[in-house]
């Protein structure tokens, strides 16, 4: 596709559940981050791949997240025994190269709901 | 801490004024400073980036950097009802092959026209 896409579009969950995000950036870019956006704030860094490996996983709140891209294209973020502070819009953003930042575009996100 | 700080507002300006946005950041040593709006329900997307000490513009778009002042602004000239969103500040810290955008809670800035 032309841009980054992210599936679903909004997931509505119990706490306690598990559930799985996914983004498919832009082709033949290399590096793809993941941020969470908090009502009424900036978003947060939480993960960062340079091909298939996490290059940068320092933002991850805890161990209950965790994210793959074992292809080095499509990457799943996957999230634990969910909690009602996990409820956010989790984006998606692929660039060219690692620090291409000029190049970065982020996808729609997906609207996480933990009840 | 990697921290960046913005006014949150509500900025409101009317049509045809210049809205100026403001934002300091924590760490000394970064280099790379982006712009970025949002609309309401819509995702973040670029409109300016600045490395240098100084003015950048880019159409009705100034980003202005100080960095011994750790501050970073965006000036945006002739305002359009169109331009109302949030403005998110973004500074890239970078370091052991890491690259990582810490972004402000944004501004909203309403035109009123």
């Amino acid at each position: 596709g032309a841009g980054v896409s992210q599936t679903p579009s909004n997931k509505v969950t119990e706490k306690g559940k598990y559930v799985e995000l996914r983004c498919d950036p832009i082709s033949g870019h290399t590096a793809l981050y993941w941020y969470r956006q908090s009502l009424g704030q900036g978003p947060e860094f939480l993960i960062y791949f340079q091909g298939t490996g996490a290059a940068d996983d320092s933002g991850l709140p805890n161990d209950r997240f965790f994210a793959v891209r074992p292809e080095g294209s499509v990457s799943t973020l996957k999230i634990q025994r969910t909690e009602r502070g996990d409820s956010a819009v989790y984006l998606c953003a692929s660039s060219p190269t690692s620090g291409g930042f000029n190049e970065q575009f982020f996808g729609p996100g997906t609207r996480l709901t933990v009840l | 801490q990697k921290e960046v700080e913005q006014n949150s507002g509500p900025l409101s300006v009317p049509e045809g004024a210049i809205a100026s946005l403001n934002c300091t950041y924590s760490d000394r040593g970064s280099q790379s400073f982006f712009w970025y709006r949002q609309y309401s329900g819509k995702s973040p997307e670029l409109i300016m980036s600045i490395y240098s000490n100084g003015d950048k513009e880019d159409g009705r778009f100034t980003a202005q950097l100080n960095k011994a002042s750790q501050y970073v602004s965006l000036l945006i000239r002739d305002s359009q009802p169109s331009d109302s969103a949030t403005y998110l500040c973004a500074v890239l810290y970078s370091g052991a092959g890491s690259y990582q955008l810490t972004f402000g809670k944004g501004t909203k800035l309403s035109v009123i026209p």
